[in-house]
């Protein structure tokens, strides 16, 4: 079983629509969370990070943490073309996010 | 906001020959620095860590005489690929933190080698 499991897509939406990408993961030590997003041939883009359970909210992205069920999930509202590329969680044990483990990232397409 | 540069973004070389890539903090300091490797439709994978003054760590399985790390100063690190081969081709992809900061990694944008 790998430590972060994330459902690698594709998933198509149309434009406007609510997003919600999930992963779930095994480490229960896991502390600190985070959501990349990459475009293709480019590196991740750093959208949010959490430290344990909760909600954090940044514009249309919303980050939520639910330890007690190891699930993390990133909601995007009104969702736009240039949203699509490839989203990935990632999870740390420690606190200064040093060794980070990262999703296989959901493919993400915004259709106008 | 924290800026990563990677050097180059692109290189294609004959098999054998050795390849650096840069990695540069451009508005921070960072004692430590990832490498990362990315093989198409799969997520990172880490291969080291870098830190300014000292050897890198490298993760099981990554061969530390084959992918030589130098952390030379606070907002310069290199990664070179020694007597590259096909099987080395992948996306290279370097992070830093910044000093003092308990904020996540910021990425490069990346390296695409190709081992002809």
């Amino acid at each position: 079983q790998k430590e972060v499991e994330q459902d690698p897509g594709p998933l198509s939406v149309p434009e406007g629509a609510i997003v919600s990408l999930n992963c779930t993961y095994s480490n229960s030590a896991f502390q600190y969370f985070m959501w990349y997003r990459q475009y293709s041939r480019k590196g991740p883009e750093l959208l949010m990070y959490t430290y344990s359970s909760g909600n954090k909210e940044d514009g249309r992205f919303t980050a939520q943490v639910d330890k007690s069920s190891k699930y993390i999930s990133l909601f995007i509202r009104d969702s736009q073309p240039s949203d699509s590329a490839t989203y990935l969680c990632a999870m740390s044990e420690s606190g200064g996010y040093q060794k980070v483990t990262f999703g296989t990232g959901t493919k993400l397409q915004v259709i106008p | 906001g924290a800026v990563v540069s990677q050097h180059p973004s692109w290189v294609i070389c004959k098999s054998g020959t050795s390849v650096k890539i840069e990695c540069r903090s451009l508005d921070f300091q960072a004692t430590t620095m990832f490498w990362y490797r990315q093989f198409p439709k799969q997520s990172l994978m880490l291969m080291a860590t870098s830190n300014e003054g000292s050897k890198a760590t490298y993760e099981q399985g990554v061969e530390k005489d084959k992918f030589l790390i130098n952390h030379a100063s606070l907002t310069l690190s290199t990664l070179t690929v020694t007597s590259a081969h096909p099987e080395d081709s992948s996306f290279y992809i370097c992070s830093a933190r910044r000093v003092g900061s308990n904020q996540p990694q910021h990425f490069g944008d990346g390296t695409r080698l190709s081992i002809l």
